[in-house]
């Protein structure tokens, strides 16, 4: 079983949709959480950090259920320019620091 | 200000050579941490190093292998280099010392090897 998974998708959205990715973990150690986000052919850049309590940027939420050992990131009224691969990131610390990627779950809006 | 550099950019190599690929840090970063990036996956943790130490280290073979400077620049040297080691390999800087929180990433050194 991957550390990190998530749906690869693709996801498939009109401009406007509300979309909701999940990623799931297997550490239960793990620390803590983030979402980036990555355009082809380029690096990943933060998205946001994700909380128990939930966390909001604009258009973004972010959630984690520890309880269920899952991460969500929610898009509402998506844009064009959302189109990308989300990577989800757990961070753990088991004899030595690890960070571990999700292989990322591709969004393509259109108009 | 700079962000994170890394050199070379491209960097073709034969099975079974020596290859060194280097990092330079956001200014006020100590901590550097790599990453293989194959097409299609998300990226692989290779290691972390905060104040010249190792902090973390992913389920690589011990062909792989880093340091980190005075300055925080940082090396991952590769040795008998495979087919499969060929990928987009990334450095990422942060602030943070245990947490690697908010992950500042260079553009990434893409390593073909024939």
């Amino acid at each position: 079983r991957k550390e990190v998974e998530q749906d690869p998708g693709p996801f498939n959205v009109p401009e406007g949709a509300t979309v909701a990715f999940n990623c799931t973990y297997s550490n239960s150690a793990s620390q803590s959480f983030f979402w980036y986000r990555q355009d082809c052919r380029k690096e990943p850049k933060l998205l946001m950090s994700v909380y128990s309590s939930g966390n909001e940027d604009g258009r973004f939420t972010a959630q984690l259920n520890r309880a269920s050992q899952y991460i969500s990131l929610l898009i509402r009224d998506s844009k064009l320019s959302d189109s990308a691969t989300y990577l989800c990131v757990v961070n753990y610390r088991t004899g030595g620091f690890k960070t571990i990627f999700g292989a990322g779950t591709r969004l393509f809006v259109k108009a | 200000d700079a962000g994170v550099t890394q050199s070379p950019t491209h960097l073709i190599k034969t099975r079974g050579q020596h290859v060194t690929l280097r990092c330079s840090p956001i200014s006020g970063h100590k901590s550097v941490s790599w990453y293989q990036q194959v097409l299609g996956q998300g990226p692989q943790f290779i290691f972390q190093y905060y104040e010249k130490e190792e902090r973390g280290r992913g389920n690589f073979p011990d062909r792989f292998s880093a340091r980190q400077f005075p300055n925080y620049s940082s090396e991952l040297n590769v040795n008998a280099l495979l087919l499969g080691d060929s990928a987009l390999y990334l450095c990422a800087s942060s602030y943070d010392r245990t947490t690697n929180e908010k992950l500042f990433f260079g553009s990434g050194t893409q390593l073909s090897v024939l």
